[in-house]
């Protein structure tokens, strides 16, 4: 069974500084996805990814497949960037179902 | 396109009572999950439908049917509302195609309390 590992936990940053967010995971899988969730809001994908890196914006996404890990970076962090981000996992057994990990709480102070 | 839409937003209910969450999607995707979200806990997945016709216990599925409608609609209900199905509610759709391709759309959540 696939667990899906996330740290820190909660994490607090000045405006302007660079994020990092990692994820860990147990087994193979063939994806892996990004999510945010603002505080009362809805969860938005942010990215999904099964190699190399991506780029939205000011978010960047790495995947390591050896090394079974992934990063999400935030450069110039703004106090809208504050919100729950949630690594999660296709594959290691099942294609159809996600794993979750447990979530990162950012909050950036202006 | 609405996208992946859910009704009731709030809810409270007694102990005991019975409720239907309603979910539907309107971009044509085959698979269609319930998730329950807890502090602490994360996201953790409730049933879920592979396909139209098609239906799955995931994780939590204890005390909750679900009901695949058609491609559209996908419902989930308590027959006996307990205090420990508190929790906010997320309906998600994901398109059948490449695996790689396997993006997922989730609905803006209900809130349940059940006292």
């Amino acid at each position: 069974k696939n667990e899906v590992e996330q740290s820190p936990q909660n994490l607090t940053a000045q405006e302007g500084e660079f994020i990092t967010i990692n994820c860990s995971y147990s087994v193979g899988i063939s994806a892996l996805h990004w999510l945010q969730q603002h505080p009362g809001g809805g969860i938005v994908s942010l990215f999904m990814l099964s190699s190399g890196k991506k780029k939205h914006g000011r978010l960047i996404a790495t995947i390591n497949i050896q090394e079974k890990h992934s990063s999400l970076h935030i450069t110039a962090s703004h106090p809208r960037d504050s919100a729950v981000y949630i690594c999660a996992t296709t594959g290691g057994g099942s294609n159809y179902k996600l794993t979750f990990g447990k979530g990162t709480l950012l909050t950036v102070n202006p | 396109n609405a996208g992946v839409t859910q009704t009731p937003k709030f809810q409270v209910l007694k102990t005991g009572q019975s409720m239907t969450l309603q979910c539907a999607q309107d971009m044509n995707h085959n698979s269609m999950y319930w998730y329950r979200q807890d502090p602490g806990m994360g996201l953790r997945l409730i049933y879920y439908s592979a396909s139209e016709g098609t239906t799955d216990k995931g994780e939590v599925p204890n005390g909750y049917n679900v009901s695949r409608l058609n491609k559209r609609e996908f419902s989930l209900r308590l027959e006996s509302a307990a205090p420990s199905q508190t929790s906010v509610y997320f309906c998600a759709s994901r398109s059948r195609g490449q695996v790689f391709t396997y993006e997922q759309y989730f609905g803006p959540g209900t809130r349940l309390t059940v006292t």
